[in-house]
């Protein structure tokens, strides 16, 4: 069947505009994760679903970022006011249940002028 | 708090070669250990898990890790590398809860003929 996904594939957008990547994860798969990965550094944690249900949004950097997802399948991530600090991969990934294994999409890179 | 070190930023081995890709962690209970594998162009791909029993786990692609609990360690290995297996390596900690992951900043593998 299909792999993750996410759209857009690339982003190049002003500092301070609002966007949104969103991904749509294997189908059955209960658990979906989104990571950040900058220039040189690894992948960091962001949020995690089950089913539609985020119970720790610690991991996000600040408030500008959000997510949700509905209908226990897509996911949105949304970043407001960017800055040129967010410009990283936006990697998501989707697993049958939490720690089982994580089928990661192909990422959105996000460019902030 | 947690945290995973790959020692090695980058490693030159020639095709034929052994193979040890360093990862420690640091965290309070028995953790469940990733590897992950990105080549270029590619997404991220799960090349071996430990989440309990036999401390020598075997992977795809004729990998292999031992995790070393006295040394906080989770080593990759391979006896022989390949051409193929040039890219960017993750080492990986699940939280038991499996709410959290946390990668290392990755090693960059290249492998001469």
């Amino acid at each position: 069947g299909a792999g993750v996904s996410q759209s857009p594939s690339n982003k190049v957008t002003e500092k301070g505009k609002d966007v949104e990547l969103r991904c749509d994860p294997i189908s059955g798969h209960t658990a979906l994760y989104w990571y950040r990965q900058s220039l040189g550094q690894g992948l960091e944690f962001l949020i995690y679903f089950q089913g539609n249900s985020a119970p720790d949004k610690s991991g996000l950097p600040s408030d500008r970022f959000s997510a949700e997802r509905t209908g226990g399948s897509v996911s949105t991530l949304t970043i407001q006011r960017t800055q040129q600090e967010d410009s990283a991969v936006y990697l998501c990934a989707s697993s049958y249940s939490m720690l089982y294994e994580q089928y990661f999409g192909p990422g959105t890179r996000l460019t902030v002028t | 708090a947690q945290s995973v070190t790959q020692p090695d930023i980058h490693i030159t081995v020639s095709e034929g070669a052994s193979l040890e890709l360093r990862c420690n962690y640091s965290y309070g209970a028995t953790p469940y250990l990733f590897w992950y594998v990105q080549s270029p162009g590619q997404g991220l791909q799960l090349l071996l898990k430990y989440f309990s029993g036999d401390t020598l786990v075997q992977g795809i692609k004729g990998f292999e890790a031992e995790f070393k609990r006295s040394q906080s360690s989770f080593n990759l290995r391979k006896p022989s590398v390949h051409w193929s297996d040039a890219a960017e390596y993750f080492c990986a900690v699940g939280t038991r809860a499996g709410n959290q992951f946390y990668f290392g900043t990755g090693t960059s593998l290249t492998v001469i003929p």
